[in-house]
This record gives C-alpha cells, sequence and structure tokens, in this order.
C-alpha cells in the first residue's frame, strides 16, 4: 500500500472554477501535512501546511485536514490558467528524522 | 533571505559512470534532504542528513551516498549510474523539527541528470 496516495488526473476546469484534490495517507503517525504545485521540469513550491484537523485558508486556497479519515484536501478557488500545474500532497512522521513522503501528484489543468 | 540551491542544473553521464550533485541550504536550516523524481511520478525521499550525519534513508542502494558541511551545504553521489537513475534530483533544506509538527521542506530547483 502506498503511503500517500492522490486522485488521479489529469483534472479539468474551467477558468473561475473550484478545483477540488485529494489525498489520503496510511500513517496513522503523520502529524504535518504539505500541499506543493510543480510546474512543468520545475522544483516543487510550498502552497500551504497544515497541522491541525479542520480548514486553512490562505487567499484562494483552502486546505483540509481530517485526521480520523486520514483524508487531507486543496480546493482552489477562482482557477487560473497559472494554476495548471502538478499538486503534490505530502506527509510527515517524526521518526528519529523528519520524514517527508509524497504522493504521486494529480495534474490540473485550467482551461481559458 | 537565501534560497536552497544546486549544481549542476543538468548533467549527461554515461552507464558506470560517477556522479556529485551539491546543494547549499537556505539559510537558517540545519537539516538536507535529497529527493529523486522519475518522469510522472512524485519525489521519492534518498536520504536526510542532520549535524553532518545521515539520520534517515529511504528505498535506495548503498551506492547513493551523500555528505553534509559544517556550514550544512550537502553532496549526493551516486556510483555505478544506471539507466534508471535518469531523473530530476531535489534537494530540501528544511528546519530540524523538534517534534511532531515539522517544518515545511523548501526545494533546490533540481538538478537533471541524465544517463545514456
Amino acid at each position: 500500500q502506498k503511503e500517500v496516495e492522490q486522485n488521479s488526473g489529469p483534472l479539468s476546469v474551467p477558468e473561475g472554477a473550484i478545483a477540488s484534490l485529494n489525498c489520503t495517507y496510511s500513517d496513522r503517525g503523520s502529524q504535518s501535512f504539505f500541499w506543493y504545485r510543480q510546474y512543468s521540469g520545475k522544483s516543487p513550491e510550498l502552497i500551504m501546511s497544515i497541522y491541525s484537523n479542520g480548514d486553512k485558508e490562505d487567499g484562494r486556497f483552502t486546505a483540509q485536514l481530517n485526521k480520523a479519515s486520514q483524508y487531507v484536501s486543496l480546493l482552489i478557488r477562482d482557477s487560473q490558467p497559472s494554476d495548471s500545474a502538478t499538486y503534490l500532497c505530502a506527509g510527515a512522521v517524526w521518526t528519529s528524522y523528519d520524514k517527508v513522503i509524497f504522493g504521486p501528484g494529480t495534474s490540473l489543468s485550467v482551461i481559458p | 533571505e537565501t534560497g536552497v540551491t544546486q549544481s549542476p542544473t543538468h548533467l549527461i553521464k554515461t552507464r558506470g559512470q560517477q556522479v556529485t550533485l551539491r546543494c547549499s541550504s537556505q539559510s537558517g536550516h540545519n537539516t538536507v534532504s535529497w529527493y529523486q523524481q522519475a518522469l510522472g511520478q512524485g519525489p521519492q525521499f534518498i536520504f536526510q542528513y542532520y549535524r553532518e550525519e545521515e539520520n534517515g534513508r529511504g528505498n535506495f542502494p548503498p551506492r547513493f551516498s551523500g555528505l553534509q558541511f559544517p556550514n550544512y551545504s550537502s553532496e549526493l553521489n551516486v556510483n555505478a549510474l544506471e539507466l534508471d537513475d535518469s531523473a530530476l534530483y531535489l534537494c530540501a533544506s528544511s528546519r530540524a523539527g523538534t517534534g511532531p509538527l515539522q517544518p515545511p521542506l523548501h526545494f533546490g530547483n533540481g538538478t537533471r541528470l541524465t544517463v545514456t
């Protein structure tokens, strides 16, 4: 079983719509979660960190965490063509080191 | 604040050769992690360095090795290169976590390695 799974893409949404990206994780010891955006050929850039159950909003982005369901999501409101990228979900487990595991990513295309 | 920098940007090597990739961590960060990202996949954890020692390793063979220096910069060495080693190699730095809530990783621009 993969440790972090994401909904398979590609995901296409029209400009101005809400894009919903989902992620599940298997390790109940995970306490910290991150969403990264990665443009083609570039490195991942951090969008948001979330540590507590519930919603966390930052501009057009809202991350949601439900530890009981082992579920993390990212909503992008008013999607723009510049949001077209691969979105990576990552979970961190604190062991003897900071183990951060990434999902396979979901490709998002925002259609003008 | 200086971000994470990696060198070189691109590299072409022949199967069986050895390669060294370099990374300078973001200022204020004392932990460096290396990831391998094959095309169309998420980053795969190779190993992490803290206080100049490897303190965590993913499912990679011993021919993948590394170093961390007193200034927190780091190297990734890969011996006996194989075709499947062709990938984007990402270095990420962070502050060491002090408990179960971990600070995020900040990535460099990566090194694209092609093995022919």
